[in-house]
């Protein structure tokens, strides 16, 4: 069965500053999807990033970024100039061929002003 | 665009009776929807995935009996709790997908059961 592990349950940043948060999985699937999830406060899950495995190329939202690295089965998300609205809770989710999302357990983020 | 609603957001009810939580997809059309359950501060847990149409498969220890789904459109499926005790209290949360490897959430009924 497929596994992610977020192993920073909490990380903090300074407004404006980058922080990377770490995540890896456990597939012996070859083709797959990576996303990167945020839920605030209200609860309400948000897409961040997506990954497609068989792109090489790294995925970019605006100051969201990853670095995706299949070999090592590493997927870290990047955040550039933290903002306040950035504090949240950060889930991996690993998606292959079930179409079912394996969430890791998250990563708080706190970014002090 | 994308959006997924769920209905009710917030629900108090008795021990023992059932409650319904609805799931909508208002923009486009969910070949495939899935319900989780979150505790606080842990990480979603896959109760069942539903396709229109189909019966819903359920992830290994939910009581299907008990956890009803029923997926009657491509933007409606409706969870509903039978016999609800206060363990049952929890997060629910819904997600849809379009069938492009991607889901999309909805913002969560809270249930307490009494």
């Amino acid at each position: 069965a497929q596994t992610v592990t977020q192993s920073q349950p909490e990380m903090s940043v300074q407004e404006a500053e980058t922080v990377t948060l770490s995540c890896t999985y456990d597939t012996s699937e070859s083709d797959y999807y990576l996303f990167w999830y945020k839920q605030p406060p209200s609860r309400q899950m948000i897409l961040v990033i997506r990954q497609e495995a068989y792109k090489q190329q790294n995925a970019t939202e605006n100051r969201f970024s990853v670095n995706f690295q299949k070999a090592a089965k590493s997927f870290s998300l990047k955040i550039s100039d933290s903002q306040l609205g950035d504090a949240a809770m950060y889930f991996c989710a690993y998606q292959g061929g079930s179409e079912k999302l394996v969430f890791g357990k998250g990563t708080k983020l706190t970014v002090n002003p | 665009g994308a959006v997924v609603s769920q209905h009710p957001s917030w629900v108090i009810c008795k021990s023992g009776t059932s409650v319904k939580i609805e799931c909508r997809s208002l923009d486009f059309q969910a070949t495939t929807m899935f319900w989780y359950r979150q505790f606080p501060k842990q990480s979603l847990m896959l109760m069942a995935t539903s396709n229109e149409g189909s019966k819903a498969t359920y992830e290994q220890g939910v009581e299907k009996d008990k956890f009803l789904i029923n997926h009657a459109s491509l933007t409606l499926s409706t969870l509903t709790v039978t016999s609800a005790h206060p363990e049952d209290s929890s997060f629910y949360i819904c997600s849809a997908s379009p069938g492009v490897n991607t889901q999309y959430f909805g913002p969560g009924t809270r249930l307490t059961v009494l």
